[in-house]
């Protein structure tokens, strides 16, 4: 099945600096790139996608680059605020399609003021 | 509020016993997902459905089994627990109208605990 690793398992930032989180996967088919964060205690919800018909998206402080040759993609966010505290993670289609994903084990990010 | 909702909260149980988790997915969301969540594993995959059938299956144990109903909404039923069962369970809807990358909408899960 398709693998898709992520990096770094936890992150502590300051407030106000960048955080990027970055994950690599194995299928070079894969074309759909989404994010998702966990709060605390909360349910995962997207917070931005990627296709692979483009190299980056910008959604107000994240953002998400795709590097189709080397299979990896990134959600950078900047001007971190301790909301953005939470897990996030990273998934790539798995290989039964039809809308199954396949979740890198998540990044926990610590947005300290 | 994803419009998913999942029945119970939270679920106690002794090992060997059975247990059964529900789902109601967003109106009008054809596809089921069931994920497991546990500490050093993250979000695994267990197993889809689509409009009542089966579509695709993950690392799903054989002492765990599934079903859609006609209504659309979906049960887990999960038997002889062990204590390595003890997890958050989410389901998760999309709409599924032949594209094949859609948004997830996730339910609050249902929280077992094997004791």
């Amino acid at each position: 099945g398709e693998n898709v690793e992520q990096h770094p398992s936890t992150l502590s930032v300051q407030e106000g600096d960048s955080a990027v989180i970055k994950c690599t996967y194995s299928d070079s088919a894969s074309n759909y790139f989404p994010w998702y964060k966990q709060e605390l205690g909360k349910r995962p919800q997207l917070i931005i996608d990627i296709r692979s018909n483009v190299g980056e998206k910008k959604d107000q402080r994240i953002a998400v680059t795709l590097n189709k040759t080397a299979k990896h993609f990134s959600l950078h966010i900047t001007e971190t605020q301790p909301e953005d505290s939470a897990v996030y993670f990273c998934a790539v289609p798995a290989n039964s399609g039809y809308s199954t994903l396949t979740f890198g084990k998540g990044t926990m990010l610590l947005v300290s003021p | 509020d994803s419009g998913v909702t999942q029945t119970p909260k939270h679920l106690i149980t002794a090992t060997g016993q059975r247990v059964t988790l529900r789902c109601s997915p967003r109106s009008g969301d054809l596809s089921v997902y069931w994920y497991q969540q546990s500490l050093d594993q993250g979000l695994q995959f267990l197993i889809q459905y689509y409009n009542g059938e089966e579509r695709a299956k993950g690392n799903i144990l054989e002492r765990f089994s599934a079903q859609q109903f006609p209504d659309l909404h979906s049960e887990l039923n999960l038997s002889s627990l062990e204590l390595g069962d003890s997890a958050l369970y989410f389901c998760a809807s999309s709409v599924t109208r032949g594209s094949l990358n859609e948004k997830l909408f996730f339910g609050s899960g249902t929280q077992l605990s094997v004791l």
